[in-house]
């Protein structure tokens, strides 16, 4: 696509629900990263994939949070039994490879309630 | 994780002045970027320098990078309102488990008319 896609925009879930949000890259981009954003801070670092593989899942806060790209492109991030910590802004990019510059989409703001 | 951190946290600066920025960082790198975010809205690339560069130019930014202080600098020339933002750095810095796009907090530049 033109940019990065990312849906929904906004969610609002009750503390305990699933929540999965998605990641649509640019198609011709090999890495793909999810950050976690608060307010007033920078993007923490989460998780990232070259194509369908998943390098480094050190940044997952807890076993609750997991995220796929089976397919090279569209990636999900799901975090489980969610918790009003988990409140934030999740970003997701996508560059050409690891060492050039990233594309980032809107966001999804997450809010557990 | 962070691997960068930015200096100063604030910046205040009318329009027509310089603003500089810092940014430090712990590990090796290949290249260094630096983002604008508005406002809590998605982050735009500016700049990326490589670790083999010293200085490098884009319009009004001009960033340099020193390895072996591990540190950046963003200057931005006679600044306008609209450069009002929060900057941050990144690095493509080595994780637990491999190469991934770290940031800084950020430092947060108001320029006022």
């Amino acid at each position: 696509g033109a940019g990065v896609s990312q849906s929904p925009r906004y969610k609002v879930t009750k503390r305990g629900q699933d929540v999965t949000l998605r990641c649509d890259p640019i198609s011709s981009h090999a890495t793909l990263y999810w950050y976690q954003q608060a307010l007033g801070q920078g993007p923490e670092f989460l998780t990232y994939f070259n194509y369908e593989a998943q390098p480094d899942k050190s940044g997952l806060p807890s076993d609750r949070f997991s995220a796929e790209r089976p397919e090279g492109s569209i990636s999900t991030l799901t975090i489980q039994r969610t918790e009003q910590r988990d409140s934030a802004m999740y970003r997701c990019a996508s560059s050409l490879r690891t060492d050039t510059e990233a594309f980032f989409g809107q966001g999804t703001r997450l809010t557990v309630v | 994780s962070q691997q960068g951190e930015e200096d100063p946290q604030a910046l205040s600066i009318q329009e027509g002045e310089n603003a500089t920025m810092n940014c430090s960082y712990k590990t090796s790198i290949n290249n260094l970027q630096w983002y604008r975010q508005n406002s809590g809205r998605g982050l735009v690339h500016l700049i990326l320098i490589r670790s083999n560069e010293r200085e490098k130019h884009s319009g009004r930014l001009r960033v340099t990078l020193d390895t072996s202080k591990k540190s950046s600098s963003l200057l931005i020339t006679a600044s306008r309102a609209a450069d009002t933002a929060s900057y941050f750095c990144a690095t493509d810095a080595r994780t637990q488990a491999g190469t991934a796009l770290i940031f800084g907090k950020g430092t947060t530049l108001s320029v006022s008319s």
